[in-house]
């Protein structure tokens, strides 16, 4: 299996910081990362593909970056809305599809 | 707009079977891969398994082969996730996510997952 890890498990930042979020798999993966918010209560919502891509209608104060077994998920400017918790997951290779534990976005 | 409605609340015994459901909507229902994913309380989201509605070819995480079954009917654009005999540590949210496919240029095909269901709880009690 392809491990992927999070860190950190939980962040507390306030609105307008920018705030990162890393993912490291335990192999390559290439580009085939995504990321997805998950609020409570909800379903999880791609944000971002192929670890970069942005999907269609997410903010743009969302971007990804990274390849290979490195990768992060930035925020430029921290909204209340976005309060939520984050995945990355690895599509690489399909035996299994693998999530990260997730990273706990708060409120400072 | 496309959407995935899935089947309401379950609450079963242990022992009992139970099909949950996951209807697509908005596009063509046998093009795209369907993909179930569990959340047990408190935790993380594991994939669970995949199959192609076209024709379909199923691949299940090995944590879960065994346990459950997939399968789909075209004629009503829904797939299914089914037990035959539950226990307590079913008890989850399980949603299902349309997966959308990306070709490369040497031909390999990789799948991420970019609709998902609202998701059905499922409680698993004596």
């Amino acid at each position: 299996d392809f491990r992927m890890t999070q860190s950190p498990s939980t962040l507390s930042a306030s609105v307008g910081d920018r705030v990162t979020i890393t993912c490291r798999a335990s192999q390559s993966i290439s580009r085939w990362l995504a990321w997805y918010q998950q609020k409570p209560g909800k379903a999880p919502k791609l944000l971002i593909y192929e670890a970069s891509t942005l999907e269609s209608g997410v903010p743009s104060r969302f971007s990804g970056s990274g390849s290979g077994t490195d990768f992060t998920l930035s925020i430029s400017s921290l909204q209340p809305d976005d309060i939520a918790t984050y995945y990355c997951q690895q599509y690489a290779s399909y035996s299994p599809y693998t999530f990260g534990q997730g990273t706990k976005l708060e409120i400072k | 707009e496309v959407q995935l409605v899935q089947s309401g609340a379950e609450v079963k015994k242990p022992g009992e079977s139970l099909t949950i459901s996951c209807k697509g909507s908005g596009y063509s229902f046998t093009s795209y891969w369907i993909s179930w994913v569990r959340q047990m309380p408190g935790k993380g989201l594991e994939w669970m398994g995949r199959i192609d509605p076209s024709d379909s070819y199923i691949n299940y995480s090995p944590s879960f082969q065994g346990h459950v079954s997939i399968s789909v009917d075209t004629s009503i654009s829904t797939a299914y996730l089914q037990w035959s005999s539950l226990e307590a540590s079913d008890t989850a949210m399980y949603y299902c996510a349309r997966m959308i496919v990306t070709m490369t240029e040497d031909s390999y095909y990789y799948y991420h997952m970019n609709v998902w269901g609202k998701g059905t709880p499922v409680t698993v009690s004596s």
